[in-house]
């Protein structure tokens, strides 16, 4: 099975403007789950989806948002870029099948690395 | 504890020697808890899902245990070598939401 996709993979953005990422998770995962990764900050939660529904949102400003499609594929978006958001952004994806406490190991992607200028 | 907390934050350890570190997290209503490795320049890699107090999970030389009463974790690596290289996270699942600890950076040096 292939595994989970990013793209793209680096991205070079000035303040101010947008950015959407994108990510393909493995065939049959039905949860795609956003993460940021700053050096002070470590793995921080953005939020998670499936079946197109957003089920927990992480405490991220409202610049932050994503949608799922029916087909699990899914996109975070950011706007009016500051520097801060200068990060690599990793999403997961996972079947699932334990509950919202869950049980079920996420896959990684391989991450997309965002620079604001 | 309200967060998951990992110490050390990192360790040198010499190559053929073994170490262990320890992952903390809340005792209270407990589910699940996952170990990741996180190599360098790739994704971070699935170790160990656990969810039963007293388990003992083994992927070759990484083992790790499980205490859900004292809300604690440690993973062992025996005879490390340089590719056990990485830093290893530890993850508290809750409401579809997983919480990461900082992590432990483990550095073999040959």
């Amino acid at each position: 099975k292939a595994g989970v996709t990013q793209t793209p993979r680096y991205l070079i953005k000035t303040r101010g403007q947008q950015v959407t990422l994108s990510c393909s998770p493995i065939s049959g995962h039905r949860s795609v789950s956003w993460y940021q990764q700053t050096p002070g900050q470590g793995l921080q939660f953005l939020f998670e989806y499936f079946s197109e529904t957003q089920r927990n949102k992480g405490n991220f400003p409202g610049r932050f948002s994503g949608r799922q499609f029916s087909n699990s594929r899914s996109e975070m978006n950011v706007s009016t870029l500051e520097l801060g958001d200068s990060a690599l952004y990793l999403c997961a994806s996972s079947l699932p099948t334990s509950g919202p406490h869950g049980a079920d190991t996420q896959y990684f992607g391989p991450g997309t690395r965002l620079t604001v200028l | 504890i309200l967060n998951v907390e990992q110490s050390p934050q990192s360790l040198h350890v010499q190559e053929g020697d073994s170490t262990n570190f320890t992952c903390s997290f809340p005792s209270s209503n407990f589910y699940a808890l996952h170990w990741y490795r996180w190599e360098t320049a790739k994704s971070p890699e699935a170790l160990f899902v656990m969810t039963l107090n007293g388990d003992e999970k083994k992927k070759g030389r990484i083992s790790a245990t499980l205490n859900t009463k004292e809300g604690y974790s440690y993973l062992y690596i025996k005879g490390s070598q340089p590719e056990d290289s990485a830093t290893y996270l530890c993850a508290f699942p809750r409401d579809y939401k997983l919480s990461f600890g900082a992590g432990t950076t483990v550095t073999v040096r040959a």
